[in-house]
């Protein structure tokens, strides 16, 4: 029963480069979020998804990130032309459909920008 | 603004007492509340969820929740030194649409 996962681990990237990180959700899960966390700082809402469906993306930034999840495969967070500002963890989280509002969370992505 | 305020710590407590760590949030129709810890270098963890006044026990920990004073609490009981983490508390602002709002995270260090 695989929880929540994301690839990759560790990302690097020069500044300018785009970044694609990916989350697959668990079994039986269609609700998807992605947060961002500076070290020793909070976990920042992001975008909240279902298929094909963006939900809420309230927190993501106007320019240069897009997120998708798209009906097969995993959820997409994608930076475009990253700054060494981008670099954090990203965490991606998912939930069943409605009746169970409990986060169940990746084991993130550390995104470098050198 | 939705906010969700907790004291970042450190908070230090010896093995065996009691841990309290606090979180107050603004918005008054916030219907769910979640208490999630955190390791260094990890993903957080979800250890106690409440939805209505009152306490919720769950082995050594307890939540509490205040919604007339907009308050929820995590007591640990005889804390360990593997309690020691970063607690994040965490609302849902909405009914439908989900939006959890995390508070920046008490850091909670037990001393053996």
């Amino acid at each position: 029963n695989a929880g929540v996962m994301q690839n990759p681990r560790h990302l690097v990237r020069r500044r300018g480069q785009e970044a694609r990180l990916r989350c697959s959700p668990m079994k039986g899960h269609s609700h998807v979020y992605w947060y961002r966390q500076l070290p020793e700082e909070g976990l920042k809402f992001m975008v909240y998804l279902q298929k094909e469906n963006i939900i809420d993306e309230s927190g993501m930034p106007k320019e240069r990130f897009s997120a998708e999840f798209p009906k097969e495969g995993p959820s997409i967070l994608r930076i475009q032309q990253v700054v060494r500002g981008d670099s954090a963890a990203y965490f991606c989280a998912s939930s069943p459909p409605q009746g169970n509002e409990k986060l169940f969370f990746g084991s993130g992505t550390q995104l470098s920008v050198l | 603004q939705k906010e969700v305020e907790q004291n970042s710590g450190p908070l230090s407590v010896p093995e065996g007492a009691i841990a309290s760590l606090n979180c107050t949030y603004s918005d008054r129709g916030s219907q769910s509340f979640f208490w999630y810890r955190q390791y260094s270098g990890k993903s957080p963890e979800l250890i106690m969820s409440i939805y209505s006044n009152g306490d919720k026990e769950d082995g050594r920990f307890t939540a509490q929740l205040n919604k007339a004073s907009q308050y929820v609490s995590l007591l640990i009981r005889d804390s360990q030194p593997s309690d020691s983490a970063t607690y994040l508390c965490a609302v849902n602002v909405r009914n439908y649409g989900q939006n959890f709002v995390f508070g920046p995270g008490t850091r909670l260090s037990v001393l053996p």
